[in-house]
């Protein structure tokens, strides 16, 4: 099993550039999520996925849009970038129930110039 | 969910014990304790997690205390991969899609 996939692993935008930060996962997983992680602290959720169709936002969603149009993707969409949005991204999937877990991919490191 | 509280950073031996304490005072009935660890900016990986009884996998053990304000997350024998943050996550069961992060602890294994 290849896990969760993030593509690409590194990438540098140029402010007001817009890409899409794609994550893909092979397990069937009924949820998932995005989180970023700045230099120093730990992971801080974006938005996240309980099924297709269905997302709702975290923590920290402005800035950045999502869709769940099948269970295996969850693409994030960064649509004018800024340099706060430099960090590095992490997507998790996970299944329901109680003794679970989140499986995370490897992250994709994002600077905007 | 309730917030938890751990020690920035810590230092073990290689081949001792690792013992990483955390707070969780205000947790409520139905959520549970998770750990997860996080080496070198790599994606965050599960530990373990408990609800009120202690636990045991072939990676680490966890305890939590009666009263269920505090665990600890046991490394039985630190080797130097496991230097890494570790993160103690208090959550409702099941809801692994929302994990709320703090900063963690550090967990600097010495040869």
């Amino acid at each position: 099993n290849a896990g969760v996939t993030q593509t690409p692993k590194f990438q540098v935008l140029k402010t007001g550039q817009s890409m899409t930060l794609q994550c893909a996962q092979d397990m069937n997983h009924e949820y998932m999520s995005w989180y970023r992680q700045d230099p120093g602290m730990g992971l801080r959720l974006i938005h996240y996925s309980v099924g297709a169709g269905i997302t709702d936002q975290g923590e920290v969603p402005n800035g950045y849009n999502v869709s769940r149009s099948t269970t295996e993707d969850f693409p994030l969409r960064l649509l004018s970038a800024a340099p706060s949005q430099t960090s590095v991204y992490f997507c998790a999937s996970g299944s329901r129930g109680v003794n679970t877990e989140a499986f995370f991919g490897q992250g994709t490191r994002l600077t905007v110039v | 969910d309730a917030k938890t509280t751990q020690p920035p950073s810590m230092d073990c031996a290689e081949g001792r014990a690792a013992n990483l304490p955390c707070n969780h005072s205000t947790i409520s009935g139905n959520e549970y304790v998770y750990w997860y660890r996080q080496i070198h900016s790599q994606g965050p990986q599960y530990i373990i997690h408990g609800l009120k009884n202690n636990e045991t996998n072939e990676m680490a053990s966890l305890i939590i205390t009666e009263d269920r304000k505090s665990s600890t997350l046991i490394l039985p024998h630190a080797t130097l991969r496991d230097t890494a943050v570790y993160y103690c996550i208090v959550r409702v069961g099941g809801a692994t899609n929302k994990l709320i992060f703090g900063t963690g602890t550090l967990l600097a294994v010495q040869p």
